[in-house]
C-alpha cells in the first residue's frame, strides 16, 4: 500500500519570497514521486517527476524537488515566488507493482497563493 | 486538434438521472482512468483502462460504470445519479504501461447532482 501526506492545505508566500510545499511518502517499495499543478478551471499537468537516479530533480517553471528516503520526502521549492505560481499542488507516489499497473495515488494537495 | 477532451464540461442533473460523461484522446494511448476532485480528498481514482476492452476498478467505483469498446473513448456513467456524486470528474491518459509515466489530464467536467 502507499500514501501521500502534504503538509498544509493552503499556503501563502510573498512575491519573490521562497516556495516550499511538503510532501511524505509512504510506500512498501521504492517509488516513483510526482509533482502536478492545477491552475484554475483546468485539469493537472505534470510539474516534475523523481523515477531513479540523482535525487534532485528539476521541473518546469524554475520548481525542482528533493528525493530524500531516510525522511520519506520530496518537498516541492522555487527560490522566488511569481504571481503565475498561484494553483493547487498535488504530490503523487507510484511504486512499481507490476506492469500495467494503475497505482498512482494523490495527496489532497495545497494551495498556494502568491501575494503582491 | 490533439489531447484529451472531456464532454460536458459543465452538467446539472437530478438524483436517479442516469448521467454519460465523454472522454476522447487523439494521441492513441494505452492507459485512461477517471478521477473526482472533492475538496479535503484530492483526486481519487474510479475506475481505468489497460486498453480497449479491458477496464478495472480504482479506489472508489461503486455507482459507476465504464466501457472501453475504442482505444481514443473512454466514457464514464452514472447510472442514477447521488448528490454524493456531485463532484469534479478527470479523464486522463497515459502512454505505455510503466509507472513512471507521465499522466494527461483532460480540463474536467464539473457535475451537480441536485
Amino acid at each position: 500500500a502507499q500514501s501521500v501526506t502534504q503538509l498544509g492545505s493552503h499556503v501563502s508566500v510573498s512575491e519573490g519570497a521562497l516556495v516550499l510545499l511538503r510532501c511524505n511518502y509512504s510506500s512498501s517499495v521504492p517509488p516513483y514521486l510526482f509533482w502536478y499543478v492545477q491552475y484554475p478551471n483546468q485539469g493537472l499537468q505534470l510539474l516534475l517527476k523523481y523515477t531513479t537516479g540523482a535525487t534532485l530533480v528539476k521541473g518546469i517553471n524554475g520548481f525542482e524537488a528533493e528525493f530524500k528516503k531516510s525522511e520519506t520526502s520530496f518537498h516541492l521549492t522555487k527560490p522566488s515566488a511569481h504571481m503565475s505560481d498561484a494553483a493547487e499542488y498535488f504530490c503523487a507516489v507510484s511504486a512499481d507493482s507490476g506492469a500495467g499497473s494503475y497505482q498512482l495515488t494523490f495527496g489532497k494537495g495545497t494551495k498556494l497563493s502568491v501575494i503582491p | 486538434d490533439a489531447g484529451i477532451t472531456q464532454s460536458p464540461r459543465y452538467k446539472i442533473t437530478e438524483t436517479g438521472r442516469q448521467v454519460t460523461l465523454m472522454c476522447h484522446q487523439t494521441w492513441s494511448h494505452s492507459y485512461m482512468f477517471w478521477y473526482r476532485q472533492d475538496l479535503g480528498h484530492g483526486l481519487r481514482l474510479i475506475y481505468y483502462s489497460a486498453a480497449a476492452d479491458i477496464t478495472d476498478k480504482g479506489e472508489v467505483p461503486d455507482g459507476y460504470v465504464v466501457s472501453r469498446s475504442k482505444t481514443e473513448n473512454f466514457p464514464l456513467t452514472l447510472e442514477s445519479a447521488t448528490r454524493s456524486q456531485t463532484s469534479v470528474y478527470f479523464c486522463a491518459s497515459r502512454a505505455g504501461t510503466s509507472n513512471t509515466g507521465e499522466l494527461f489530464f483532460g480540463e474536467g467536467s464539473r457535475l451537480t447532482v441536485l
